[in-house]
């Protein structure tokens, strides 16, 4: 079973930012929070991940709260194209395969 | 381009055929995954293979069959005892190791219908 809850749904207007929210409460110590998403029939691609410092790529911030019991994905600037399904998913650091949920679909409105 | 490659993209077999998803990678990643999607779902774990010629059963293997005789290469067969077989199946690789798995590549998937 995941171990995450996260929004069914979310609406962004272009160009402002879209933040998806992530609750992990019975997260570990050595559990890390993966991001992905998934465009429509296609598959999922990898964003950001991080353990308990904040990230940031070419791609998202990932801000983490400092009890780790939750975290926000960050699209700075959204645009039609980041309208797809985002999963949150926690793992530990060794070979577990990725559990993913139902995710967040975000739809991106002109 | 390094990447996975899945085929078919789309398939039609009849009810009691067994049927052979390829997937192929020419990242060198040492693991390899099969998952499944049904729609508005996530994305369910059949089999993971962490190395050639070893593989482990994941959530819901029950009707389906791997092997990993390359390390390039993981084919999923979807038996005639899967007793749902229409969905979308999406292979991944990752590097392996401790890091490595929580980093998939995945492909574009196979759409398996069964009429």
């Amino acid at each position: 079973d995941a171990k995450t809850t996260q929004p069914t749904s979310m609406d962004c207007a272009e160009g402002r930012a879209a933040n998806l929210p992530c609750n992990h409460s019975t997260i570990s110590g050595n559990e890390y929070v993966y991001w992905y998403r998934q465009i429509h029939s296609q598959g999922p691609q990898y964003i950001i991940h991080g353990l308990k410092n904040n990230e940031t790529n070419e791609m998202a911030s990932l801000i983490i709260t400092e009890d780790r019991k939750s975290s926000t994905l960050i699209l700075p600037h959204a645009t039609l194209r980041d309208t797809a399904v985002y999963y949150c998913i926690v793992r530990n650091s060794g070979n577990t395969p990725l559990v993913f949920g139902k995710g967040t679909r975000l739809s991106v409105i002109a | 381009d390094g990447g996975i490659t899945q085929s078919p993209k789309y398939l039609f077999r009849k009810e009691g055929q067994n049927v052979t998803l390829s997937c192929e990678q020419n990242l060198n990643h040492d693991a390899m995954y099969w998952y499944r999607q049904d729609p508005g779902q996530g994305l369910r774990l059949i089999y993971y293979s962490q190395i050639v010629n070893d593989f482990q059963k994941g959530d819901i293997a029950e009707g389906y069959s791997v092997s990993r005789e390359k390390k390039e290469s993981f084919p999923l067969t979807v038996t005639s005892a899967q007793k749902n077989p229409t969905a979308f199946y999406l292979c991944a690789s990752s590097i392996g190791g401790n890091r490595g798995a929580g980093e998939l590549f995945f492909g574009e998937g196979s759409r398996l219908t069964v009429l």
